[in-house]
This record gives structure tokens, C-alpha cells and sequence, in this order.
């Protein structure tokens, strides 16, 4: 069976530092894999996708970047951070019918 | 317009009730749906997904209205443990790529 990795579940940052998030997934091969933010209160927003190894779909501009180094691997990361940057960091996967995946979540606050 | 819509809530329901919330959706070129579940401060997980013909789990049953673009979720005797936000998810293609909308959810409380 399927299970999705994502670490670490929680971190506090000062602003100004670096970040990286980790999420691999296990028991499939070349799935879609996508990272979001969840702010306090509000739903759940599109940061980056992924269709393949070295491709990354950004769809907001900001101070985060993706990367996908191995087929099942997924890394979110800030050189600096924001204020605005905290909230509830989701990876999740897929295949071709469309039902997402979610990973436990990190939840990240920025003093 | 927002391309997903949903009622926030709260839904405020006596447990044993019947609950029923809709989510609308914009693009008539949408394929898929699903409605997610979401404790407090956990991830989404999957509650069912949305056939055409409506389908029905246990206590629940989803069902499409594609001429009047929404989904609708009915919970039947309502537990205590159904209190959570429900999050609606339509799935499109666009421009090969696929393209998946969030619902920021509807909040529902299940009183006993």
C-alpha cells in the first residue's frame, strides 16, 4: 500500500532562517506530488506541483522553492523566512484518478 | 467568482440529526469531485468522491448536480464524531495539466 512521509511535524523558525520540509512517498512510482499552505482559518492554497523528477510547478510567487531530487521525494525550502511564511505545510500525491493523498502536515510559526 | 464555493459554517447540529451542505463550482469543464474531510489541525483525508449517479457510504451520500454545477454531502444520524470541516474538491484539465480546487470548507459541530 501507498503511504506518504512529511517532516518534521512541527518547527518554530525566527524570521530570517532558512527551511526545508521533506516528504517522500512509498509503494508507487512517478505520482504527481504537490505541497500547500494552510493560513490559520483559511483553506488550503496551491504552492508547487510536480509531474516528474526536476519538474516544479509554481503557482504563487514567493520566497519558497520546490525541488524534487528522486522520483518519490519532494523538498519545500525558504533561504529566508517571512512572518507571513507560518501555517500548516501539506505534501500529498496522486496518480491519474485524481484523489489526493495528504501527508500529517508541518506546522511551521515564524517568530 | 470563486471557482469553488461553500458555505464556512458553522453548522451547529444535534447529534441523530441529518445535515446537508452544498459546494458550487464555476467551470462547467470540471470532471471530478470528492469531498474531504479535515479534523482540527490534521490533514485532509478522504471522505468519498462524487459520481455522476450519486453515490452512498454508510451514513453518507454525495451527489453531482452538473446543470446546476454543485455537489451536495448528506450526513444521516449524525455522530459526535462526524464534527470536523468538510472540504469540497473539484478536478479539471486544463492545458494537460490537472488541476484541483479546494473548497476552504464548511465547519460542522455535532451537539450532544
Amino acid at each position: 500500500s501507498q503511504t506518504i512521509h512529511q517532516w518534521p511535524a512541527t518547527l518554530v523558525q525566527p524570521v530570517g532562517s532558512p527551511l526545508s520540509l521533506e516528504c517522500t512517498v512509498e509503494g508507487t512510482s512517478n505520482p504527481n506530488l504537490y505541497w500547500y499552505r494552510q493560513a490559520a482559518g483559511r483553506g488550503l492554497q496551491l504552492l508547487f506541483y510536480s509531474v516528474g523528477i526536476g519538474q516544479i510547478s509554481s503557482e504563487v510567487p514567493q520566497n519558497l522553492s520546490a525541488s524534487r531530487p528522486q522520483d518519490r521525494q519532494f523538498i519545500l525550502s525558504s533561504k529566508k523566512l517571512l512572518l507571513s511564511d507560518s501555517g500548516f505545510y501539506l505534501c500529498a500525491w496522486n496518480n491519474d484518478t485524481g484523489e489526493l493523498f495528504f501527508g500529517e502536515g508541518s506546522r511551521l510559526t515564524v517568530l | 467568482r470563486k471557482e469553488v464555493e461553500q458555505d464556512p459554517g458553522p453548522f451547529n447540529v444535534p447529534e441523530g440529526a441529518t445535515v446537508a451542505f452544498n459546494c458550487t463550482y464555476s467551470n462547467s469543464a470540471s470532471q471530478s469531485f470528492f469531498w474531504y474531510r479535515q479534523d482540527c489541525r490534521k490533514e485532509p483525508k478522504l471522505l468519498m468522491s462524487v459520481y455522476s449517479s450519486g453515490n452512498e457510504d454508510g451514513r453518507f451520500t454525495a451527489q453531482l448536480n452538473r446543470a446546476s454545477q454543485y455537489i451536495s454531502l448528506l450526513i444521516r444520524d449524525s455522530k459526535l464524531s462526524d464534527s470536523a470541516t468538510y472540504l469540497c474538491v473539484v478536478n479539471r484539465w486544463m492545458n494537460r495539466d490537472d488541476k484541483i480546487i479546494f473548497g476552504k470548507g464548511t465547519r460542522l459541530h455535532i451537539l450532544p
